[in-house]
């Protein structure tokens, strides 16, 4: 297994572009979370997924959006990119089977936004 | 609502030093779960220990321990004999309930730097 990829690595915007962050999974969990790191912060949920077609907002969803239309695939959109959105994504997983489960996180896409 | 504080932001140790990370948690919820991830250099998130609010068993793994304290609502972590390969943030976190929605609340982490 692959677990949580993420692409791209690495990205610089200029400002007003727009992107898609790309996550995917191959344990076929049914949950998935998007989330964005600022430095010398902890994570902050941006969006989640409970399962294909089923998305909802978390801590910090503005400028964003998500879709997942199958249960693998879960990008992140970002519509017209701000310096603000300056930080590392990071994609994660986990499985709705026996008791609660971690979250497995992908290697994370760092965006600058210039 | 839920919160998670690590009051240390950076500690600095010699190799073969014991050190510990402290964690304290806020929660309303009586059935919760907390966490530590451990992020090395390279950036990615490692998972390194779960802990259920009604098992508040110490748990040790090789030179890893944990405590946790429900009186005090704290869950800290200690390095036994610390190496240079420890270096890294460390992320404790807490999730309420058991949903998809039970979002995981992390600290801001912990900069461990372990000097040979």
């Amino acid at each position: 297994n692959a677990g949580v990829t993420q692409t791209p690595k690495f990205r610089i915007l200029k400002i007003g572009q727009s992107m898609t962050l790309q996550c995917t999974q191959d344990m076929n969990h049914n949950y998935m979370y998007w989330y964005r790191q600022d430095p010398g912060m902890g994570l902050k949920l941006i969006y989640y997924s409970v399962g294909a077609g089923i998305t909802d907002k978390g801590e910090v969803p503005n400028g964003y959006n998500v879709s997942r239309s199958t249960t693998e695939d879960f990008p992140l959109r970002l519509e017209l990119a701000a310096p603000s959105q300056t930080s590392v994504y990071f994609c994660a997983s986990r499985s709705t089977s026996g008791s609660y489960n971690e979250q497995f996180f992908g290697p994370g896409t760092r965006l600058t936004v210039l | 609502a839920q919160k998670v504080t690590q009051a240390q932001t950076e500690i600095s140790v010699v190799e073969k030093e014991d050190v510990t990370l402290d964690c304290v948690y806020e929660t309303r919820d009586t059935t919760y779960y907390l966490f530590w991830y451990k992020q090395p250099p390279s950036g990615e998130l490692v998972f390194l220990i779960r802990r259920n609010s009604f098992d508040e068993q110490n748990e040790i793994s090789g030179r890893y321990s944990w405590n946790f304290q429900k009186s005090t609502s704290s869950f800290n972590f200690t390095i036994t004999a610390s190496q240079v390969v420890d270096s890294a943030v460390y992320f404790c976190a807490l999730s309420e309930a058991l949903g998809a929605n039970s979002k995981l609340t992390f600290g801001k982490g912990i900069t461990l730097s372990v000097r040979p």
